[in-house]
């Protein structure tokens, strides 16, 4: 059974400081990672994807990953309290595997 | 270019009766997700369908469930005889190839009363 693993939080972060989400996932051979968004009542919003080790920034989010360790993180810079939402990491084995979703991480950014 | 679109948004239905939920990709996306969620809960992945194929139904129910993606129209997730363990938000994504993003609808909320 493949799996995708997240800290449900809630995880509290004062406005301006720097927020880390992080996801494990149980299937070596996963090829790509991505993190999604969700506003309570709202639909998930594709937010990055990532496919090779390292970073990728893309203006206040760095998504990291390590394919090894079987870990990928989303760094949030400058948090704003628009930021509050469900971080839902996602991850898919190869072409024509499903994408199968975390539990995701509450993130609640104080003003 | 508009995007995933889902209808109903909200539907309700009585025990018993059959749910029809439709979902039409964004243009150019062959590839369509039906997931399902529950208050406070996680996605949970159900089927996945190419146009006229099923790619991934295992986490589709075995009975009272179907899912289909025709050549012409949209993505349909059927659910016949509801019970109220029905009762969820149903979110269908899309993508324009196999390993490529999903992009979300907006979601069908079905209850059944």
């Amino acid at each position: 059974q493949k799996e995708v693993e997240q800290n449900s939080g809630p995880l509290s972060v004062p406005e301006g400081a720097i927020a880390s989400l992080n996801c494990t996932y149980s299937d070596r051979v996963s090829q790509s990672f991505f993190w999604y968004r969700q506003y309570s009542g709202k639909s998930p919003e594709l937010i990055m994807s990532i496919y090779s080790n390292g970073d990728k920034e893309d203006g206040r989010f760095t998504a990291q990953l390590n394919k090894a360790s079987q870990y990928v993180s989303l760094l949030i810079r400058d948090s704003q309290p628009s930021d509050s939402a469900t971080y839902l990491c996602a991850v898919r084995g190869t072409s024509y595997d499903k994408v199968i979703f975390g539990p995701g991480t509450s993130l609640s950014v104080i003003p | 270019n508009a995007g995933v679109m889902q209808n109903p948004r909200h539907l309700v239905r009585r025990r018993g009766q059959e749910a029809r939920l439709r979902c039409s990709p964004m243009k150019g996306h062959s590839h369509v997700y039906w997931y399902r969620q529950l208050p406070e809960e996680g996605l949970k992945f159900m089927v996945y369908l190419q146009k006229e194929n099923i790619i991934d139904e295992s986490g589709m129910p075995k009975e009272r469930f179907s899912a289909e993606f025709p050549k012409e129209g949209p993505s349909i997730l059927r659910i016949q005889q509801v019970v109220r363990g029905d009762s969820a938000a149903y979110f269908c994504a899309s993508s324009v190839s196999s390993g490529g993003e999903a992009f979300f609808g907006q979601g069908t909320r079905l209850t059944v009363v």
